[in-house]
């Protein structure tokens, strides 16, 4: 079965670096997400993503966070600037169609800001 | 804004016992989905399910989108499901996020 793999699996980086996380949706879909985790929390919406443009984000996407689709494959969720509170798990998800389609969701990122 | 509640918050269960979580939310679905998160922080699919009943081995999923609330049964527990449930939804005039709730803690003791 298709899958959307996420790397790295862990990344630790300092206050303040910028830090890429890179998805791979699966090859058919169009619709494109991230959301976050904070340890002990509930999953958040950061951002939805189709036709190469951002289509909703949420008051967490700030001007420190983009998304970009380099090629035909990758995702990618870019911090500038990171900050502590930017520790959290980032999942990636992905779906055919739209809102009506299961989202399909990678294993995550688990993000360590020092 | 809109409401995805789950419960109980958490459930600690012996093994081989059966066991009902809900999940109750405030709008209507057009998409509803249940993980289960691992040790390991995955999100593992178990349902897509914005109506009517699927059954996946010991687990099955309802969904009464009409009075809006979900139901996830674990029958015959194993130590193996342990872990965090999410329900999530995504909601008409919504886009197509998916909105998350607390979760449920579940913990099968052998």
């Amino acid at each position: 079965e298709p899958e959307v793999t996420q790397t790295p699996s862990h990344q630790v980086t300092q206050m303040g670096q910028e830090v890429i996380l890179r998805c791979v949706p699966i090859s058919n879909h169009l619709y494109f997400y991230w959301y976050r985790q904070i340890l002990g929390q509930k999953v958040e919406f950061l951002v939805s993503f189709y036709n190469n443009e951002i289509s909703e984000k949420s008051e967490i996407f700030d001007d420190q966070f983009s998304v970009e689709r380099p090629d035909g494959s990758n995702f990618t969720l870019k911090i500038r600037s990171t900050k502590l509170e930017d520790s959290a798990m980032y999942f990636c998800a992905s779906t055919e169609t739209g809102r009506d389609q299961p989202q399909h969701f990678g294993d995550g990122t688990r993000l360590s800001i020092l | 804004g809109i409401q995805v509640e789950q419960s109980p918050p958490d459930l600690i269960l012996q093994e081989g016992a059966n066991s009902t979580l809900r999940c109750n939310f405030s709008d209507s679905v057009n998409n509803l989905q249940w993980f289960h998160q691992n040790p390991w922080g995955q999100l593992i699919n178990l349902f897509y399910i914005p109506s009517g009943t699927k059954q996946n081995g010991r687990l099955s999923a309802t969904t009464v989108a009409t009075e809006r609330y979900s139901l996830l049964y674990i029958s015959s527990s194993q130590t193996t499901d342990s872990g965090v449930y999410f329900c999530a939804g995504a909601f008409y005039n919504q886009g197509g996020k998916l909105i998350f709730g607390q979760g449920t803690e579940l913990s099968v003791k052998p």
